[in-house]
């Protein structure tokens, strides 16, 4: 069974701290995906990576970086934490950009920022 | 700027009721997917199609490209359906643009 592993499911953290969350997948994926999902507003793509050291700025990029250093890992990094970037964050790959193929999600990690 | 509008926000219904989630769109897309996410955030892929009419067990996923809308329906509903229900669409520039999402309950 393909599998999207992230490392947490909760996680609570200080303003200024620096934050890593961690994204696994074992289906040899070329391309992963940071979402943040909050009420109202749906899922927001922060970044996303089509290979190993490569990223690509989603719409929400801003106090957020990434890192692709291994194809099955794909980490987002929050330099110095923030109240408002309390959220659930969740993980995805596919296999390619083309047409039709489905992403496969992890459970999420919900972060909150105190 | 809502590309994807789904309707209702939120639905509340007793067991064996019929229901139907809708998804319209502006944007021209290639496909369109339904997902599911259940309390604890994970996400489930339940459909991906692009014209006509996709079947999985109580679950029916229609679209109609010219009107830029499509519906879910789920049958006979039970209370192990309560979940978000989501609608994302793949525009011409392979991006995913997402609904806010349908949360749906459904009472014993």
């Amino acid at each position: 069974d393909v599998k999207v592993t992230q490392s947490s499911r909760y996680l609570v953290k200080r303003t200024g701290e620096k934050v890593f969350l961690e994204c696994v997948q074992d289906m040899d994926h070329e391309n992963m995906f940071w979402y943040r999902q909050d009420p109202g507003l749906g899922l927001r793509l922060i970044y996303f990576s089509y290979d190993v050291k490569m990223k690509e700025k989603g719409d929400i990029p801003e106090g957020y970086s990434v890192s692709r250093e291994k194809k099955e890992r794909f980490s987002l990094i929050l330099e110095s934490a923030s109240t408002n970037q309390t959220s659930m964050y969740l993980c995805a790959s596919s296999l390619t950009t083309a047409l039709n193929y489905g992403y496969t999600f992890g459970s999420g990690t919900r972060l909150t920022v105190v | 700027k809502n590309e994807v509008e789904q309707s209702p926000q939120n639905l509340t219904a007793q067991e064996g009721e019929f229901i139907t989630i809708n998804c319209s769109y502006s944007v021209g897309i290639s496909a369109l997917h339904w997902l599911q996410q259940h309390p604890g955030g994970g996400i489930v892929s339940l459909f991906m199609l692009s014209s006509g009419k996709k079947k999985h067990g109580r679950l029916i996923a229609t679209i109609n490209i010219q009107e830029k809308h499509s519906s879910l329906h789920i049958t006979a509903s039970h209370p192990r359906d309560s979940a978000v229900y989501i609608c994302a669409v793949m525009d011409s520039n392979y991006q995913l643009i997402w609904g806010a999402g349908t949360k749906l309950i459904i009472k014993p």
